[in-house]
């Protein structure tokens, strides 16, 4: 089945510096990669997603891109801000016994410092 | 919409004790999930629904767990008997159509501390 690795599991950035958050899969026929944003005490929340058929996708200050030969993709914040702190997870769709189902990621806690 | 509804939002029980835990999907929505999050394990997947009918339960982590959704609009996740290790915020989740081509929409979670 689908497995999902994630990093780093922290990241701590000053306010307006950038922050990468790093995700392989290895099931090469997943073709769907959201990614959600927890907030401390609050459900996980769909921030953006891509599908394998493009390799970029941006939404204002956030955007996530696909390599699909290497099997990861990657969400980007740039200009950092306070309430960008929070839990973030990708996800990929699973296959097999799993099919149908998102496979999520440890998560990465991000910190940005005022 | 009021979005996906859980009850109750905490509970605290004793070793041992039924616990069950409800749901309430978006209306229209044919897909319903049951995750468990925790620290050290992150969120996993436990079981999820397309139409009322459980799909994939290999993420239950044993048969103290059991979970049914009798129609569209109502699940429940139990365990029966509870034992402090099952403590864990459970998220119910919905989503319209095919499973993992759309976003799936999380309820407040419940916060369940078994002592």
């Amino acid at each position: 089945g689908e497995n999902v690795e994630q990093h780093p599991s922290t990241l701590s950035v000053q306010e307006g510096d950038s922050a990468v958050i790093k995700c392989t899969y290895s099931d090469s026929a997943s073709n769907y990669f959201p990614w959600y944003k927890q907030e401390l005490g609050k459900r996980p929340q769909l921030i953006i997603d891509i599908r394998s058929n493009v390799g970029e996708k941006k939404d204002q200050r956030i955007a996530v891109t696909l390599n699909k030969t290497a099997k990861h993709f990657s969400l980007h914040i740039t200009e950092t801000q306070p309430e960008d702190s929070a839990v973030y997870f990708c996800a990929a769709k699973g296959y097999g016994g799993s099919q149908g189902n998102l496979i999520f990621g440890k998560g990465t806690k991000l910190s940005v410092k005022p | 919409d009021a979005g996906v509804i859980q009850s109750p939002r905490h509970e605290v029980t004793e070793m041992g004790q039924e616990v069950t835990l409800r749901c309430k999907p978006i209306s229209g929505h044919d897909y319903l999930f049951w995750y468990r999050q925790t620290m050290m394990r992150g969120l996993e997947l436990l079981i999820y629904f397309n139409n009322n009918v459980p799909i994939d339960d290999s993420g239950m982590p044993e048969d103290r767990f059991s979970a049914k959704m009798p129609n569209a609009s109502f699940s429940t996740l139990k365990i029966q008997p509870s034992e402090p290790r099952d403590s864990a915020v459970y998220f119910c989740a919905s989503s319209l159509g095919l499973a993992g081509y759309n976003e799936q929409f999380f309820g407040p979670g419940t916060r369940l501390t078994v002592l």
